[in-house]
């Protein structure tokens, strides 16, 4: 079983909200990682959106948009990217990440979908 | 402006060695951990190491144990790897990384 899995894929409407899901391995307790995300268009290297631990540790990258937000569901062992007020723009691949025994971890990716 | 700037991809045939070069600029390159991932044509990220501020430990992928080697120079600024046994699988992207600035990428095939 992977460590971290995400949805391939998540299509949402413009203007709807979407929300990217993190999950981690059972073992591996999501309330104490602090959970990254990336943003991949094609062609492009991935840019750093923000990364959430907890609402009192949480950090937007530069020039990221407030309407992309972190949260995690502790009941799922999740971390949440959510993207509200989704604009054509936002369809891209998206990544999260942990650190886990000094290395980075990479979920699969959810490609999202703006139609 | 905080930028890494990756060279030294190209092509080169299995068995063969590539050394790949990051230079940093913009931040203080000394006191971050630094890392390089990959990303295969058409899949996602995969972390390839990790070394820390001061090169004194550095971790790797089981898969390119023994083959791959992170450093750094901080007096340059400056972030390495050595990539030695080359597999096909080993074609990717390369990127220079910290967890929140990213290179461009350099495209290594090896064929």
């Amino acid at each position: 079983q992977a460590l971290v899995t995400q949805p391939a894929s998540l299509s949402a409407s413009p203007g709807a909200s979407a929300s990217l899901t993190c999950t981690l391995r059972s073992g591996i307790n999501v309330g104490a990682s602090r959970i990254y995300w990336y943003q991949q268009k094609p062609g492009s290297p991935p840019q750093f959106l923000l990364r959430y631990k907890s609402d009192s540790d949480k950090q937007q990258g530069s020039g990221v948009p407030s309407r992309f937000s972190g949260s995690k569901d502790v009941s799922a062992n999740a971390g949440i990217l959510l993207i509200s007020g989704l604009q054509s723009e936002d369809e891209a691949d998206y990544y999260c990440m942990i650190w886990y025994s000094n290395a980075w971890v990479f979920g699969g990716g959810t490609k999202l979908t703006v139609l | 402006e905080v930028q890494l700037v990756e060279s030294g991809g190209g092509l080169v045939q299995p068995g063969g060695s590539l050394k790949l070069s990051c230079a940093a600029s913009g931040f203080t390159f000394s006191s971050r951990w630094m890392s390089w991932v990959r990303q295969a044509p058409g899949k996602g990220l995969e972390w390839v190491a990790n070394i820390k501020e001061d090169g004194s430990d550095q971790y790797y992928v089981d898969s390119v144990k023994g083959r791959f080697t992170i450093s750094r120079d901080n007096a340059k600024n400056s972030l390495y790897l050595q990539m030695n046994s080359l597999r096909a699988e080993d074609t990717a992207v390369y990127y220079c990384a910290n967890w929140d600035v990213w290179g461009q990428g350099t495209l290594v095939t090896v064929s």
